[in-house]
């Protein structure tokens, strides 16, 4: 089993509407959650981290689900510019690793 | 804001050469990471280093190797170039956790294409 697994899409979504999509991953000892960003041909960026209480950020919201194991992104009223791969990253306890899904592919149709 | 550059954003190469890859960060991170990121197969990490002249096996480390001398620079190395080996290399830096914080977020440099003909 993957250790981040996700849903890669695409995911066509109109403008102004709202896209959720969740990521599973299997390490239960796993710490530490977050969203990157990677834009077409671009490297990936921080977009938020994800805290046990969930967290909001503007338009995106993000939840953790430990007893499920899986992590959740929702962007509202999505803009042209949201377009790009939502990377979900998992780390443990004290580690430097980073463990990567493949990303869920936005693209926000006019 | 944190700067990690790589040397080219793209390389063709041919089979069998040796090629350097070189990757510079300016903000003093202690941990410096080599991933290649392929179509449907995501990021994988190849090596990484947690110190200078220290590394660490990634999850594909077979064809390449590196070579941290400063704490600023972090080199990935293929020895003989195969077309396997055509990908995007991605460098990141991060710093090490610190009491109360068990992650610290991965800055990346933007990539090298590399072609192996």
């Amino acid at each position: 089993r993957k250790e981040v697994e996700q849903d890669p899409g695409p995911f066509n979504v109109p403008e102004g509407a709202t896209v959720a999509f969740n990521c599973t991953y299997s390490n239960s000892a796993s710490q530490s959650f977050f969203w990157y960003r990677q834009d077409c041909r671009k490297e990936p960026k921080l977009l938020m981290s994800v805290y046990s209480s969930g967290n909001e950020d503007g338009r995106f919201t993000a939840q953790l689900n430990r007893a499920s194991q899986y992590i959740s992104l929702l962007i509202r009223d999505s803009k042209l510019s949201d377009s790009a791969t939502y990377l979900c990253v998992v780390a443990s306890e004290g580690n430097n690793r980073l463990a990567f899904g493949k990303g869920n592919q936005v693209v926000v149709i006019p | 804001d944190v700067k990690v550059t790589q040397s080219s954003r793209y390389l063709v190469k041919r089979t069998g050469e040796k090629v350097f890859l070189e990757c510079v960060q300016d903000m003093d991170h202690e941990n410096m990471f080599w991933y290649r990121q392929d179509p449907g197969l995501g990021l994988r990490l190849i090596y990484f280093s947690y110190d200078v002249k220290m590394k660490e096996k990634g999850d594909i480390p077979e064809g390449y190797s590196v070579s941290r001398e400063k704490k600023e620079r972090f080199s990935l190395i293929l020895e003989s170039a195969s077309t396997n080996q055509t990908s995007m290399y991605l460098c990141a830096s991060s710093l090490s956790p610190r009491r109360g914080r068990s992650y610290n977020e991965q800055f990346f440099g933007p990539g090298t294409r590399l072609t192996v003909l």
